[in-house]
């Protein structure tokens, strides 16, 4: 039972690079999440899904992109790398509304330098 | 605006004390509180999840409570182990903001 699974692990991208970072869950969980944990500060919203096809903005989205077409997946895309975009990571998702039992990936650390 | 706060920032305890940590909210109108524990290099594991009509959640040693009235949660765990050793956090889901919202976490360390 993998649950939520994330690939890379561990990123080192260039000031202006672009890459995606990957989540699937095999759990057949409606919604899917994605946050980002800086050092000392609480988690923070990035965007979340809904369903396959059905995404919305969280409550720090600039400078990413996401996309939702099969239930399983939901794939992260930066855009020209900053370095304020150097965190960890994290997708999760939850059967259930928003407050529901959140199961979490192992989680990216990106550094953009 | 909803915020969550924890204290302390961190905590060092010897094995076998009981200890309480605590979770505050702003916005009493909170719909659940989940506790969450992290491992350093992993993800998030729930530990346990309070709906806003309950008082309390128990599982093994740890025991939850929510005082929604005052903006209060602590997680008490009892008889504490090396491998308790992690950080734990709190999360509030509101309605009205539709989504979890996260404290900065209690870094617990138990030594031997």
């Amino acid at each position: 039972n993998a649950g939520v699974t994330q690939t890379p692990k561990f990123r080192i991208l260039k000031i202006g690079q672009s890459m995606t970072l990957q989540c699937a869950q095999d759990m057949n969980h409606n919604y899917m999440y994605w946050y980002r944990q800086d050092p000392g500060m609480g988690l923070k919203l990035i965007y979340y899904s809904v369903g396959a096809g059905i995404t919305d903005k969280g409550e720090v989205p600039n400078g990413y992109n996401v996309s939702r077409s099969t239930t399983e997946d939901f794939p992260l895309r930066l855009e020209l790398a900053a370095p304020s975009q150097t965190s960890v990571y994290f997708c999760a998702s939850s059967q259930g509304a928003p407050g529901e039992k959140l199961f979490f990936g192992s989680g990216t650390q990106l550094s953009v330098l | 605006k909803q915020e969550v706060t924890q204290i302390p920032a961190a905590l060092s305890v010897p094995e076998g004390e009981n200890l309480v940590l605590n979770c505050s909210f702003t916005d009493s109108a909170i719909y659940n509180l989940q506790w969450f524990r992290q491992d350093p290099g992993k993800g998030l594991t729930s530990l346990l999840l309070i709906q806003s009509s309950q008082r309390e959640q128990t599982s093994g040693r740890l025991n939850a409570s929510l005082d929604k009235s005052s903006g209060r949660s602590t997680l008490y765990i009892a008889a504490s182990q090396p491998g308790d050793s992690a950080t734990y956090l709190c999360a509030v889901f509101s309605g009205g903001y539709n989504k979890l919202i996260f404290g900065a976490g209690t870094r617990l360390a138990v030594h031997p």
